[in-house]
């Protein structure tokens, strides 16, 4: 167990709709890192928050969104899904801003139908 | 900007032979370097990583890998497979200065009893 929480396991959802992703990190940790992995993919970084700042954006889409709330905890939206969209979505959390090691969550398995 | 390969998608041993897989980098400044392991439907579990210091790392599970600056590489090993380490296995690079962690595409290792 990495200490990393992540809500729902499984999420099925129509094209077009919009679903939310929580993530709770390690106790103490203030780095949040949201990944997509995809077959086609692989593993693509998102985006980054530190201590409820964002910090680093990588391959996210204008669709999709995300903040860092003041317990810490993050949530990764996504609107209008499309088919594309279905993927594992990892959230990983590491204790402070340099990337010495970073813990997983268990991931979001998102199919959009 | 620091980027990661991963020889071979697949690679197959016999359960007692020794794994190698291979893992190549590219960073301008000093990397720390990480081996990652996926089990089935879980996230991904830290195997090892390196910082600073010894550039022969020892992590779980019998696993080890060296990290050599003139080849840039990181190949992990293992001495012997056992059933239990088949998985999927990613090698990942960052920076001290930077955000986030790049990932290579994978290597899924089969072992053959």
């Amino acid at each position: 167990d990495s200490g990393v929480t992540q809500t729902p396991k499984h999420l099925i959802t129509a094209t077009g709709q919009r679903v939310t992703l929580r993530c709770s990190p390690r106790s103490g940790d203030l780095s949040v890192y949201w990944y997509q992995q995809s077959l086609d993919q692989g593993l693509q970084f998102l985006i980054q928050y530190y201590n409820g700042e964002e910090r680093a954006k990588g391959n996210i889409l204008e669709r999709f969104s995300a903040q860092q709330f003041p317990d810490l905890h993050s949530e990764l939206n996504l609107s209008s899904l499309e088919l594309g969209d279905s993927a594992l979505y990892f959230c990983a959390s590491s204790p402070g801003q340099v990337n010495t090691e970073a813990f997983f969550g268990q991931g979001t398995r998102l199919t959009v139908v | 900007a620091q980027s990661v390969t991963q020889l071979g998608s697949h690679v197959s041993v016999s359960e007692g032979a020794l794994v190698l897989l291979r893992c190549n980098y590219s960073s301008s400044v000093p990397p720390y370097l990480f081996w990652y392991v996926q089990y089935p439907n879980q996230g991904l579990q830290l195997l090892l990583k390196y910082t600073t210091g010894a550039t022969l790392v020892k992590g779980i599970n019998g696993f080890e890998a060296e990290f050599k600056k003139s080849e840039t590489s990181f190949h992990l090993t293992k001495p012997s497979a056992h059933m239990s380490d088949a998985a999927e296995y990613f090698c990942a690079v960052s920076v001290r200065t930077g955000n986030q962690f790049y990932f290579g595409t994978g290597t899924s290792l089969t072992v053959i009893p």
